[in-house]
């Protein structure tokens, strides 16, 4: 199925510092989403883009999918500790799955 | 709650046993998904199901693993005489047609010694 590489693996930030992290594809997507999951807890849906260049903004988070659809990025502005958690893409195959990323873990200091 | 359910929060079982892990989706929705997620992996497709029909199957999953939806309701996944590296967190996730978005449960932890 399709395979996302996301990076980076981790980030340790202080509370409000920027955060970025990014999806990459070596093939077309037909649209990508976004999951957050709290230490301890599940993946909590974020996000689906599906046009080529789409934008699209949920408080401080800040989703882009790229013009060729091979990549993503979320973009967390001024990181609070209630941003701490992992951060999955997520893209379908061929068929009905829906193939995450390794995810980025952010660990937000105080 | 009206979210997704799944029974028991956490399993420990010796090698060999057989386990069963069951899944209460949202209840208007038709389609029903099982990962597995070890630590700092993200979650790993196993199985989906559209209504009562297995539609795909991982490559990877074992024959030991099978997983049924009778009623096109809730869900069971059976591992038979399981190993320590079935160890994980098994999620089940449902979702409403073409929306997308996969609402998940709590999980299930199992520890196989």
């Amino acid at each position: 199925g399709q395979q996302v590489m996301q990076i980076p693996q981790y980030q340790h930030v202080q509370e409000g510092e920027d955060f970025t992290t990014y999806c990459n594809s070596s093939t077309t997507l037909s649209n990508i989403q976004w999951y957050k999951q709290r230490p301890g807890g599940h993946p909590v849906f974020l996000i689906q883009l599906v046009k080529s260049g789409e934008v699209k903004k949920q408080k401080r988070l800040t989703f882009q999918f790229g013009e060729a659809k091979k990549n993503s990025s979320l973009h967390i502005t001024a990181t609070q500790t209630t941003d701490v958690g992992t951060y999955f893409c997520a893209v379908k195959n061929s068929g009905y799955a829906l193939n995450f990323g390794k995810g980025t873990s952010l660990l937000v200091t105080p | 709650d009206t979210g997704v359910s799944q029974d028991p929060r956490h399993k420990i079982t010796k090698r060999g046993q057989n386990v069963t892990f069951r899944c209460d989706p949202i209840s208007e929705h038709n389609r029903l998904y099982w990962y597995r997620q070890t630590l700092g992996q993200g979650p790993e497709f196993l199985t989906y199901f559209q209504n009562e029909a297995q539609l795909e199957k991982s490559r990877l999953l074992s024959d030991r693993f099978s997983a049924e939806r009778p009623k096109g309701s809730f869900s069971t996944l059976e591992i038979q005489r399981t190993e320590q590296g079935d160890s994980a967190m098994y999620l089940c996730a449902s979702s409403l047609g073409n929306t997308g978005e996969l609402f998940f449960g709590e999980g299930s932890r199992l520890t196989v010694l």
